[in-house]
């Protein structure tokens, strides 16, 4: 099955502390990789691409074939990044072209 | 541009009773799809389309509904509303390029 893991349910960090947030897939084919944020009851928000190789809100994230992991890093955490992290695969593999997404992980910042 | 406009906000219903949750796109994308938001189990995708007249099945469907008879529109039916149907449902819509879907703000639903 085509499928997204995050292995960290809650992940605390201090501010000014680097943050990584991981992110395994199992896909056969060429990937499409995504983040999504969510603030505390709002919608989910598109936070990068893998295919666009941006930088938003100073979090990157390298697609790793080798590893199948497209981990999300920040060099210093803010406390305005507490929120939860989804990563999300999309593919022409999948059926529809649809996206699956992880189970999501609760970053906490602590000031 | 609304983007992505979900009603109702929040909703609550008895057991057994029906309702359809309202999505609606103003960006003529081709794709939509309806999704759930449980604790620990993140988002599951429950049924989608890929364009007018045409609606499939995704990974949770039972006890929902759906029909595409427009671009904008993809209205998610509760047929017979059941405890285990509490849940956030979230309505999203993306182009066939996939530059990743916007996402609606999401319907609260409580079944008693």
């Amino acid at each position: 099955a085509q499928r997204v893991t995050q292995p960290e349910k809650l992940l605390s960090v201090f501010k000014g502390a680097p943050v990584e947030l991981k992110c395994n897939y199992s896909y056969s084919g060429s990937p499409e990789l995504f983040w999504y944020v969510q603030y505390s009851r709002q919608r989910l928000q598109l936070l990068l691409r893998h295919i666009s190789r941006e930088s938003i809100k100073g979090f990157t994230a390298d697609l790793n074939k080798g590893e199948t992991s497209f981990h999300l890093k920040k060099p210093f955490a803010q406390e305005e990044d507490s929120a939860m992290y989804y990563c999300a695969l999309s593919g022409r593999l999948l059926t529809g072209n649809q996206f699956y997404f992880g189970t999501g992980t609760s970053l906490t910042v602590i000031p | 541009n609304a983007g992505v406009t979900q009603t109702p906000k929040f909703q609550v219903l008895k057991t057994g009773q029906s309702m359809t949750l309202q999505c609606a796109q103003d960006m003529n994308h081709e794709y939509m799809s309806w999704y759930r938001q449980d604790p620990g189990m993140g988002l599951r995708l429950i049924h989608y389309s890929v364009g007018a007249g045409i609606t499939d099945q995704g990974e949770v469907p039972n006890g929902y509904n759906v029909s595409r008879s427009t671009t904008e529109d993809f209205p998610l039916r509760l047929l017979s509303a059941a405890p285990s149907q509490t849940s956030v449902y979230f309505c999203a819509s993306r182009t066939t390029a996939n530059y990743g879907y916007t996402f609606g703000s999401g319907t609260r639903l409580t079944v008693v």
